[in-house]
């Protein structure tokens, strides 16, 4: 079991430009989500995914699109990036059983 | 308002040391809390979680109490060691599918 994975690791972009973030679980969970990680704040929910077919707005979805493409993956994108939008981003997914929530590694995103 | 915070900031301690984590939450209902260890350049991964009706928990060198009259939950680590530096985040969750509250975490470092 890879758990959550996410690619890229690390990206570089400029101002205006668009990119997708990748995530899949093998974990056969439902629901997945997207957060955002900056300093000196606790993580915060972008978008998730309550099971395939649908997603939902989190606290923080203004400049971010989600597609739940399949019940593996669920990815994020940016259409036309901003500086503010420089962060490291983790992508989910939860176990209804224990109601635990499983992180990938990580997306460092810097936006110049 | 629903918050989750943690005390202290950070922490450096000495290595077979023993330290305190604090978390304080204001959520409302209440479901469980779990704290995570976020490494350094990774996701986070849990530790322990505490229901409503448990007042402690232990993970190997990891102790987690919680009193849910006051709202408070500690985490406990024994005779710390290198590999227990990194980031440590409360997370609680409110009744209800996707309610999750983060705190910004405490940053521990255990040097030789």
């Amino acid at each position: 079991n890879a758990g959550v994975t996410q690619t890229p690791k690390f990206q570089v972009l400029k101002t205006g430009q668009s990119m997708t973030l990748q995530c899949a679980q093998d974990m056969n969970h439902n629901s997945m989500y997207w957060y955002r990680q900056d300093p000196g704040m606790g993580l915060r929910l972008i978008y998730y995914s309550a099971s395939e077919g649908t997603t939902d707005k989190g606290e923080v979805p203004n400049g971010y699109n989600v597609s739940r493409l399949n019940k593996r993956e669920f990815s994020l994108r940016l259409e036309s990036a901003a500086p503010s939008q420089t962060s490291v981003y983790f992508c989910a997914s939860r176990d209804l059983y224990n109601n635990e929530q499983f992180f990938g590694p990580g997306t460092r995103l810097t936006v110049l | 308002k629903n918050q989750v915070e943690q005390s202290p900031q950070s922490l450096i301690i000495l290595e077979g040391k023993n330290c305190t984590l604090q978390c304080n939450y204001t959520v409302s209902p209440f479901s469980n809390l779990r704290w995570y260890k976020q490494d350094t350049g990774r996701g986070p991964v849990s530790l322990t979680i505490m229901t409503f009706s448990e007042n402690t928990k232990s993970n190997g060198r990891y102790t987690a109490t919680l009193d849910a009259d006051t709202k408070q939950s500690s985490l406990h680590i024994t005779a710390s060691q290198l590999s227990d530096s990194a980031s440590y985040i409360c997370v609680v969750r409110q009744t209800g599918a996707n309610n999750l509250f983060f705190g910004t975490g405490t940053r521990l470092t255990v040097i030789p």
